[in-house]
């Protein structure tokens, strides 16, 4: 089974509008963390945001906010005022917090295809 | 800033080649990623490694090897090149624990023919 799933391989969206992505994930350990990356057509893999396991809030940063569902299992994106600098990939990525071993292993989804337009 | 660093931006080797892929962060990180990027499939993860000569198999680690003789760097090792790795191939570093950022290098597109 898929640990991360995002279902929407490609969105449009128009400049100055928002846009949610979305982002499943599955784990059955109590701490974890959630995290978006962006991967413009460089190829580079920049990080937009990260949500823990136990934070309370939802987590902002400037035009981004994590939309966190716990008991739903969701971690949607949110893009407020978009720009055509947001046309890009974005991916939502887990770590799972296993003791006695190895920490932190890192999982992707496919990843989502966002264009905005003009 | 973090820097990771991967050797080569593009690589072309023949079939049955042995294939290094080199890696190294400055940032004194625990861990260590190797992924497989493929169009429609996202990023794979091929191996990790969270302490030096620590490593662990990913979703897809056949034909692939890697070693981490030193904690700055980290190796991918294809044995015997194929086809069918021809592939662009992302290495990560991050410190331990779940609430830790992973910092990426730009990536090695290899071509395998």
């Amino acid at each position: 089974a898929q640990k991360i799933t995002q279902t929407q391989p490609g969105m449009f969206v128009q400049e100055k509008e928002a846009v949610t992505l979305d982002c499943t994930y599955d784990t059955s350990d109590p701490s974890y963390g959630l995290f978006w990356y962006k991967q413009p057509s460089s190829g580079e893999m920049i990080f937009l945001i990260y949500q823990g396991s136990y934070d309370q809030q939802n987590a902002t940063e400037g035009r981004y906010s994590l939309n966190f569902q716990k008991a739903r299992k969701s971690a949607n994106l949110v893009i407020s005022a978009s720009q055509l600098g947001d046309s890009a990939m974005y991916f939502c990525a887990m770590r799972e917090d296993h003791y006695g071993g190895s920490q932190g292993n890192l999982i992707f989804g496919k990843g989502t295809k966002l264009s905005v337009k003009p | 800033d973090v820097k990771v660093t991967q050797s080569s931006r593009y690589l072309v080797k023949r079939t049955g080649e042995k294939v290094f892929l080199e890696c190294v962060q400055d940032m004194d990180h625990e861990n260590m990623f190797w992924y497989r990027q493929d169009p429609g499939l996202g990023l794979r993860l091929i191996y990790f490694s969270y302490d030096v000569k620590m490593k662990e198999k990913g979703d897809i680690p056949e034909g692939y090897s890697v070693s981490r003789e030193k904690k700055e760097r980290f190796s991918l090792i294809l044995e015997s090149a194929s086809t069918n790795q021809t592939s662009m191939y992302l290495c990560a570093s991050s410190l331990g624990g779940p609430n830790t950022e992973a910092f990426f290098g730009q990536g090695t597109r290899l071509t395998v023919v």
